[in-house]
């Protein structure tokens, strides 16, 4: 029974393109998260959403919209795709409590590549 | 500059040697949380320390918090093939910040 799942794993489009990855989690946890993982490895939230408002939004350009229908899922939409927005784009989530950061639950991560 | 250094970046050692791998930060974190990523999957959270001094043992790895909470260690004795992966820090600031990782290979 996966906590935090992702769909697709993997995608590949090309440039110009738009695209949505869906995240779901069935943890109960009252907070996800997007991330960007480059080919270096860095790891790099994008987005941040509790109780279906948005709390965080780094220096994404606003062709990355997050959308949230319900506590449960958190998709990802990006317009007019370009070359260096290929990575693995991971989606999490937590349940956070008054001054202590918990455990963040990682989907598998979705490898977006853009020709 | 990024909010937590890692070092090394790679680290390929045989089987069985001991390793230590570094988070460090001119900053100082409430708590700081330590990660594994396998191939192909999402980071999976170790360990967290939250009080400055702490020491936490899980298995073959020691997770040590510094005394001023600014920095962290991970000792593994006795590495094994499976302990190979990405080995992340993270702590809380506004939201999670990783540290870029240590890439650990252990050959049999």
């Amino acid at each position: 029974d996966t906590a935090v799942s992702q769909t697709p794993k993997y995608l590949v489009t090309q440039m110009g393109n738009d695209k949505s990855i869906k995240c779901e989690q069935n943890l109960g946890h009252d907070t996800m998260y997007w991330y960007k993982q480059d080919s270096k490895k860095f790891l790099k939230i994008m987005f941040s959403y509790n109780n279906k408002e948005l709390i965080i939004n780094e220096t994404v350009p606003n062709r990355f919209s997050p959308k949230s229908p319900d506590k449960a899922h958190l998709n990802l939409h990006i317009n007019s795709l370009e070359l260096g927005d290929s990575a693995v784009y991971f989606c999490a989530s937590s349940q956070v409590g008054a001054g202590l950061f918990r455990e963040q639950f990682f989907g598998p991560g979705t490898r977006l590549t853009v020709l | 500059t990024q909010l937590l250094e890692q070092s090394p970046q790679f680290l390929s050692i045989q089987e069985g040697e001991n390793l230590t791998v570094y988070c460090n930060s001119s900053s100082v974190f409430s708590s700081l949380q330590w990660y594994r990523q396998e191939p192909g999957e999402g980071p999976v959270l170790l360990v967290t320390v939250v009080t400055g001094g702490e020491v936490k043992k899980l298995k073959r790895l020691t997770f040590q918090f510094g005394d001023a909470r600014k920095d962290s260690s991970l000792h593994i004795t006795a590495a094994q093939p499976g302990d190979t992966g990405l080995y992340l820090c993270a702590a809380p600031r506004d939201d999670m910040r990783f540290g870029a990782g240590t890439r650990l290979t252990v050959k049999p």
